[in-house]
């Protein structure tokens, strides 16, 4: 079955205490890319891989980071995570771009405390 | 930035009625998409409409693109419960960044 597979689902952690989301994709897909979201401010793209070993800045990667070291994976690492990253994130891939249909994981749920 | 918002915020109407929503942009896309959002979980594509495409049709659901008016709207005809979502619109200018509007709450009563 085609599927974008997050991990965790839920994790709830601390302050300053490293922690990477995965992602993984079994569609073959060139294009991934992570969101959050949060209540009002809709999805907001963090980063995105047009390809393996090409990462590029969305609109909010201030204290994310993301690797593209095979084309199946995308994870998304919080170095020093702070309560403000507590959010609901999202990773998405498409067959080659932002210009084609999205197919999205079941989600993260991120609390900070 | 914020490039794509919908109208309304959100919309209750009664199983069997039409529901429209809005979406308008600021600068120029390639295309446009609409997603559906079930309760927290992943979004679902519904529909893409390409920048030169005026209309486009997929079972019940109708998208219009004016790019004179950087607008777009959604319409579900004939809705049903299950048609209970939230629902997005998202827009590409630049090649791999896709923009994400904050979404039209749909509610169908039975």
């Amino acid at each position: 079955e085609a599927q974008v597979t997050q991990n965790p689902r839920y994790l709830i952690t601390v302050t300053g205490k490293k922690l990477t989301v995965t992602c993984s994709q079994n569609m073959n897909h060139e294009y991934m890319s992570w969101y959050r979201q949060d209540p009002g401010l809709g999805l907001r793209q963090i980063y995105y891989s047009m390809n393996v070993e090409v990462t590029d800045k969305g609109d909010v990667p201030e204290g994310y980071k993301v690797s593209r070291k095979e084309k199946r994976n995308f994870p998304l690492i919080l170095e020093s995570p702070s309560p403000n990253q507590t959010s609901l994130y999202f990773c998405a891939s498409s067959l080659d771009g932002s210009n084609q249909p999205q197919h999205f994981g079941d989600g993260t749920r991120l609390s900070i405390l | 930035s914020q490039q794509g918002e919908e109208d309304p915020q959100a919309l209750s109407i009664q199983e069997g009625e039409n529901a429209t929503m809005n979406c308008s942009y600021k600068t120029s896309i390639n295309n446009l998409q609409w997603y559906r959002q079930n309760s927290g979980r992943g979004l679902v594509h519904l529909i893409l409409i390409r920048s030169n495409e005026r209309e486009k049709h997929s079972g019940r659901l109708r998208v219009t693109l004016d790019t004179s008016k950087k607008s777009s709207s959604l319409l579900i005809t004939a809705s049903r419960a299950a048609d209970t979502a939230s629902y997005f619109c998202a827009t590409d200018a630049t090649q791999g960044k896709l923009i994400f509007g904050q979404g039209t709450e749909l509610s169908v009563k039975p």
